[in-house]
């Protein structure tokens, strides 16, 4: 599993309210992503850094914003959870090309 | 941006035979290629990858194969056994400063004993 967690691996809130998502990683690596996954399209970048306070835009970042203030944790934000950001969210991170994929977190919005 | 198309969405196969899903992809400055396989309930498993400078790549029982001309990849499964059913993406990448991937939209693979 690469030695990254995520909390909580479920959630069910309502529409308005903020939710913040987090992705633990025990060994240093640099890059880390957040991706959401929805029947059909696979897994979407979302956000994604690589390093502390350094990130940037995924593919879907429109309603999210991502914070890195320690190098083992990436937290993705949804300011005001809307019914289309129901999903199954995975956290990743990168040794070279290679991605590693944390357990995912179940969000349901009401 | 890069665009990944995978096919088909779903297989079934019988239990010993091979399996094969194919992916195409748009940019042809992409230069690495992962497969990972999806168990329900869990996160995607890197299985095996290819780069642009090798045509197949092989693992036991699994095999990728890559053609740059045509630009599709694929992934070959032989001998397949009832704990390979499990969804199963491919994913390409070019050359970019975070190694973002695209994922095409994953096929389900049910093998059937």
């Amino acid at each position: 599993d690469a030695g990254i967690t995520q909390s909580p691996r479920h959630k069910v809130t309502e529409t308005g309210t903020p939710v913040t998502l987090r992705c633990h990683q025990t060994e240093n690596h640099r890059y880390m992503y957040w991706y959401r996954q929805d029947p059909g399209h696979g897994l979407r970048l979302i956000h994604y850094s690589y390093g502390v306070k350094d990130t940037d835009k995924g593919e879907v970042s429109d309603g999210y914003s991502v914070s890195r203030s320690k190098t083992e944790d990436f937290l993705l934000t949804l300011e005001s959870a809307t019914s289309s950001q129901t999903s199954v969210y995975f956290c990743a991170i990168s040794v070279g090309y290679e991605q590693y994929f944390g357990p995912g977190t179940r969000l349901t919005v009401t | 941006g890069e665009n990944v198309e995978q096919h088909p969405s779903t297989l079934s196969v019988q239990e010993g035979d091979s399996a094969v899903i194919k992916c195409t992809y748009s940019d042809s400055a992409s230069n690495y290629f992962p497969w990972y396989k999806q168990e329900l309930g869990k996160g995607p498993q890197l299985i095996i990858d290819i780069r642009s400078n090798v045509g197949e790549k092989k693992d036991q029982r699994i095999a990728v194969t890559l053609n740059k001309t045509a630009k599709h990849f694929s992934l070959h499964i032989t001998e397949t056994q009832p704990e390979d059913s499990a969804v199963y993406f491919c994913a390409a990448s070019y050359p970019n400063a975070g190694n973002m991937l695209t994922f095409g939209g994953g096929t389900r693979l049910m093998v059937k004993p």
